[in-house]
């Protein structure tokens, strides 16, 4: 049964970066037709979408955080990660990732998500 | 850059049938699939509905969903107290360079 877990700091200063790994177990991280991608919830408010990647490589960023938003991959360890430069309070929220399955990316069909982890912006 | 419009709320009785209803546009439910996420509190989203109708496997058959043009609708039939949860509606939209764009969610109560 493929499982994901979210990894990295509870706490980060504003306007230092953001870093989480999720790290895929039972399952391939190169197995198509997957990308691995990032949604948050700021607390008590609803989700959003961050970014996916590819195991190629390839990814895809929302438009409102692209800027600010690196996620890469390391097929050798079955992991994604996701940096968020810059951040403020309005960053705090629960960070999820999750499996998107799509031929084409281009799909809103997670089927598989990790627990969540809380991340706290301080100033 | 715009999201999907839900009602925040919505509620029902023990085996009553609710409706949640889910509004986009024509760069997204107008023209790629629609998908709905079930999260109860303090848990991770699960995905309910997938490509405009189909339910995944263990999701009973008392959820289904149906899209018109750029709307969709969730449909709870005998309802149970443990649908109490909040309800999200997904699309990906053709707009700017694409995204997945979320509805504000609709947080379901069973009186």
């Amino acid at each position: 049964q493929l499982q994901l877990q979210e990894s990295g700091p509870g706490l980060v200063k504003s306007s230092e970066t953001l870093s989480l790994t999720c790290t895929v177990s039972g399952g391939s991280i190169s197995s198509s037709p997957y990308y691995w991608g990032w949604i948050r919830q700021p607390r008590g408010k609803g989700l959003e979408w961050i970014g996916r990647i590819f195991h190629s490589g390839d990814t895809y960023y929302n438009p409102s955080l692209k800027s600010r938003v690196t996620i890469s991959v390391d097929t050798s360890k079955n992991q994604f990660s996701l940096k968020l430069s810059s951040v403020t309070a309005a960053d705090t929220g629960v960070y999820y990732c999750a499996r998107q399955e799509s031929i084409t990316g281009t799909a809103a069909h997670f089927d598989s998500w990790g627990q969540g982890t809380l991340v706290t912006v301080s100033s | 850059q715009s999201g999907l419009t839900q009602p925040p709320s919505a509620s029902g009785t023990p085996g009553q049938r609710v409706t949640i209803s889910c509004s986009g546009s024509s760069s997204n439910i107008g023209r790629n699939y629609i998908y709905w996420y079930q999260q109860v509190p303090r848990t991770a989203p699960k995905l309910l509905i997938y490509r405009n109708n189909q339910r995944p496997s263990g999701v009973p058959d008392r959820f289904s969903a149906s899209t018109s043009g750029t709307s969709a609708s969730l449909v709870i039939s005998g309802l149970r107290s443990e649908d109490e949860a909040d309800y999200y509606c997904a699309a990906w939209d053709d707009s700017l360079s694409g995204y997945v764009v979320f509805g504000g969610g609709t947080t379901l109560t069973v009186l």
